[in-house]
């Protein structure tokens, strides 16, 4: 079951922060982001374990909650170059011995303009 | 730049015809991953495989199968297209050394089933 991403779309000035959410109905062993600019592939971000880190890169950090299943990505002093659709993929804790621990499972993106 | 090739770019098929996407990579990553992308759905898992001949299922494998016959590649079969799986394809790969692993896509495959 993929997880569930807000808001689905943001705009933004430059200079601007925002905050994307994701959330699972399963029980998380890891959290990883990914960018995808238009028409080429996804890159990843950052990954979060199990621990409740937070992790950062460039402005860009995020936090992950075991308890509440649910990763938050954080955008600070948005730049043009960050514009794109954010994903979030979740490895699940069920998932996290065996054969099926490779098994990432992405959100439906998130939607990420900003605006000179 | 992880060494990842998926062939070819492009396709158009007609409905009922069978099709074979394939990816490719030359750094002997033990995990390779089909997605597809749709709008408002993201990216979604049809299939990975977790060694040669091992593989699993996704979220959304009916109508396909892959097979991983040797370590580089991963082939995706869609043994008789519809006009739903018009979609774009990506293949992963990844290492899973230690904790900190990530994905490696391809550039992705755009096919189209008329």
């Amino acid at each position: 079951q993929q997880p569930v991403q807000s808001p689905q779309a943001v705009i933004l000035r430059e200079g601007e922060d925002a905050v994307i959410n994701c959330s699972s109905s399963k029980a998380l062993y890891s959290v990883h982001w990914y960018r995808q600019k238009h028409g080429e592939a996804p890159v990843f971000l950052m990954i979060l374990l199990k621990g409740g880190e937070q992790k950062g890169h460039e402005k860009i950090s995020a936090s992950f909650n075991e308890k509440k299943q649910q990763s938050s990505l954080y955008l600070t002093a948005s730049q043009l170059s960050y514009s794109g659709t954010y994903f979030c993929g979740v490895r699940t804790s069920s998932n996290a011995g065996g054969t099926s621990y490779g098994k990432l499972t992405f959100g439906q993106g998130t939607i990420l303009t900003v605006h000179p | 730049d992880a060494g990842i090739t998926q062939s070819p770019r492009h396709k158009v098929t007609e409905t009922g015809t069978p099709v074979t996407l394939r990816c490719h990579q030359t750094e002997n990553h033990r995990y390779m991953y089909w997605y597809r992308q749709d709008p408002g759905h993201g990216l979604r898992l049809i299939h990975y495989s977790y060694g040669v001949k091992d593989t699993d299922k996704g979220e959304v494998s009916d109508g396909y199968s892959v097979s991983r016959s040797k370590t580089e590649d991963f082939l995706l079969t869609l043994e008789s297209a519809t006009s739903s799986q018009t979609s774009v394809y990506f293949c992963a790969i990844s290492d899973l050394r230690g904790r900190q692993e990530k994905l490696f896509f391809g550039s992705g495959t755009q096919l189209s089933v008329l």
